[in-house]
């Protein structure tokens, strides 16, 4: 039973670009969360997605959108990349009928270098 | 209110020992505190986890315990080995029916041999 699969694993981008990044939830999951891990710092909430809408957001501009597609799967857009936008970004999938307890799970991320 | 902090930034422990780790929140309405372990690469993976109902929770060498009127839990590593070294970090959530969770900053963790 794969986990969840985020791609591409690393990348690097020019400031002012434009980046997508990819998750494919957990079998059985139907939530994706997506959350920026800067160096040395605990994750931070960006969005969350449920039946192909966001339908909670953190502190984050904009500049980051998202998308979910009708098999689960979910895009993180970031657009007038900034230096500061370097981080890893971590997906993590769940069921929306079960708590937290049950199978909130991350995957390994996609590392994000925007010089 | 929505911050979680965490304390110690790193730690080092001899193999066997007692490792100690910290959380203070302020939001009362945080009703779920786990903890993730995470290794470099890798996503955070959920170690243990509590509720508010209960004041201490134990599974294997990992405890945690939990004190609602200081608003502060902890993880305790017991006889702590080599394959322990790694990023902990602590977080909460409220139950609203979104899957959020607020992070600490992380402890980095060392068993030295």
């Amino acid at each position: 039973d794969a986990g969840v699969t985020q791609s591409p694993t690393h990348l690097i981008k020019t400031r002012g670009q434009q980046v997508t990044l990819r998750c494919s939830p957990k079998s059985g999951h139907d939530t994706v969360s997506w959350y920026q891990q800067a160096l040395g710092q605990g994750p931070q909430f960006i969005f969350q997605y449920y039946e192909e809408e966001e339908r909670q957001r953190g502190n984050f501009p904009d500049r980051f959108s998202g998308h979910q597609f009708p098999n689960y799967s979910s895009e993180l857009n970031v657009n007038a990349l900034l230096l500061g936008d370097s981080a890893l970004y971590l997906c993590a999938s769940s069921r929306a009928d079960e708590g937290l307890d049950y199978g909130y799970t991350f995957g390994s991320g996609t590392r994000l270098t925007v010089v | 209110q929505q911050q979680v902090k965490q304390s110690p930034q790193s730690l080092i422990v001899q193999k066997g020992g007692i490792s100690i780790i910290n959380c203070a929140y302020e939001n009362t309405a945080f009703d779920y505190f786990p903890w993730y372990q995470q290794f470099p690469g890798k996503g955070p993976a959920l170690l243990i986890a509590i509720r508010p109902d209960v004041s201490e929770k134990k599974e294997g060498r990992f405890t945690i315990s939990f004190n609602k009127s200081a608003k502060q839990f902890s993880l305790h590593i017991m006889d702590s080995q080599p394959g322990d070294s790694a990023t902990y970090f602590c977080a909460a959530s409220m139950n609203t029916g979104f899957q959020k969770l607020v992070f600490g900053t992380g402890t980095r963790l060392l068993v030295s041999p």
